[in-house]
Formats: structure tokens, sequence, C-alpha cells
């Protein structure tokens, strides 16, 4: 399965900043996801992000909010901006293995204050 | 879309004992149906996965049950140990035109008693 690097693996940013998420994947994926997990919840899927086109963002979601970048089949940044304490949560990255399994990164505790 | 939901919330269990968790889902469509572990401070790690055209696997202590009919699959975990004590999540991957998104359910808390 791939292999994910994600960074920062945690934060804490002062509330009406931006932080940006990186995703290194060891090999060449066609999809990538970013996934929101709130405190004590289940994962929520943020958007899809295809190499060359535009993320696709789930219901609730907003590229103002959270501007993803997609620039090659190995990487890609999530932006979280202009947060506020709701934002507190693990952001997690996630690609399509060539098996058709699911694999995550580590994930990034995010605390706003 | 796809809904997804899973039961127990916590389930407390001795070591040795069995772990059953259920899950249900809404769409017909959907055809890969994996189930991670996330330990604290840690993201999801895949445990097993079954798809669609298989009624069950198994993986050692963990097995996998699909009933397609039903529209709910489960994960038993057999001679439970405290290193299996974690949150267990459930998913499905929507096809159609939600082709590859994973839907998942609300997660277990998983406490083995040694």
């Amino acid at each position: 399965s791939a292999v994910i690097s994600q960074k920062p693996s945690r934060d804490i940013c002062q509330r009406g900043t931006s932080l940006t998420i990186q995703c290194q994947v060891d090999s060449q994926v066609t999809m990538m996801f970013w996934y929101r997990q709130q405190p004590g919840q289940s994962l929520t899927l943020i958007a899809t992000a295809n190499q060359g086109s535009e993320a696709t963002y789930e219901s609730g979601f907003v590229i103002d909010k959270f501007p993803i970048s997609r620039p090659n089949l190995t990487f890609s940044t999530l932006t979280v901006s202009n947060m506020s304490p709701e934002d507190s949560s693990i952001y997690l990255c996630s690609v399509e293995d060539q098996g058709g399994g699911y694999t995550f990164g580590s994930g990034t505790r995010l605390t706003v204050v | 879309g796809e809904n997804v939901e899973q039961h127990p919330s916590t389930l407390s269990v001795q070591e040795g004992d069995s772990a059953v968790i259920k899950c249900t889902y809404s769409d017909s469509a959907s055809n890969y149906f994996p189930w991670y572990k996330q330990e604290l401070g840690k993201g999801p790690q895949l445990i097993i996965d079954i798809r669609s055209n298989v009624g069950e696997k198994k993986d050692q202590r963990i097995a996998v049950t699909l009933n397609k009919t039903a529209k709910h699959f489960s994960l038993h975990i057999t001679e439970t140990q405290p290193e299996d004590s974690a949150v267990y999540f459930c998913a499905a991957k929507a096809g159609g035109t939600s082709y590859g998104k994973l839907t998942f359910g609300q997660g277990t808390i998983l406490t083995v008693h040694p």
C-alpha cells in the first residue's frame, strides 16, 4: 500500500489565520482525498483532489474556506483559511491504493485559539 | 448519498472474549467495505476489507461478513487482546456517480480489559 507523509503533525493557531497542510505520497495516485475528523467524531470527506483539475467539494465545504492544490500525482495541500475555534479538528489525507484499498496519513491535529 | 450506521458506539470485553461490530449501509451500489482501526493520535489503519462479490473474509483473529441483500456487514474479532483496544470505523465505498468516495460509520470504542 502507499506510504503517506503528512505535515505538520499538529499545530496551534490563532483565530483569523490560515494553515496549509501538506500530503506527500510515495507513488503516483489519481485521486487524493481530504477528510476532517472533529473531536470524538467520525471522518467526514471535505473534497476530492484530482491532478490538473479543480477539487470537488462535499456539501458543507467550500473552496474559499478550504482551498486545495494538486500540482502533481504525488502531492497535495489543504489550506484551512480564516480559522475559528470550530475548525479545531484532525485533518487527514487519503489515497486509493493500486489494490483498491484506501490508505490514510497520520493526520494533522489542529487547535485554533 | 450513502449513509452508514455503526453499532455499538462503545464495546467493553474481557481479554480472550470475542467482539462484534455491525454496520448497515443505504446505497445498494456500494461495492467495497473496509474496516479501520484508529489508535489515539494516529490516522486510521486498514485492518480488513471485503468486496461486494464476497460474503466473508478472514485474516487470523479478524473476520468480516457481508450481507448484500440486507445491506449490512460486520467485524468479528476473536480472542481479543488489550492491544485491540482502539476506535474502529466501518466504511462503504460509493458506486455510480459518487465513485471512489468513502462514507464512514460513527465509530466504535472497543476496550479490552486484561
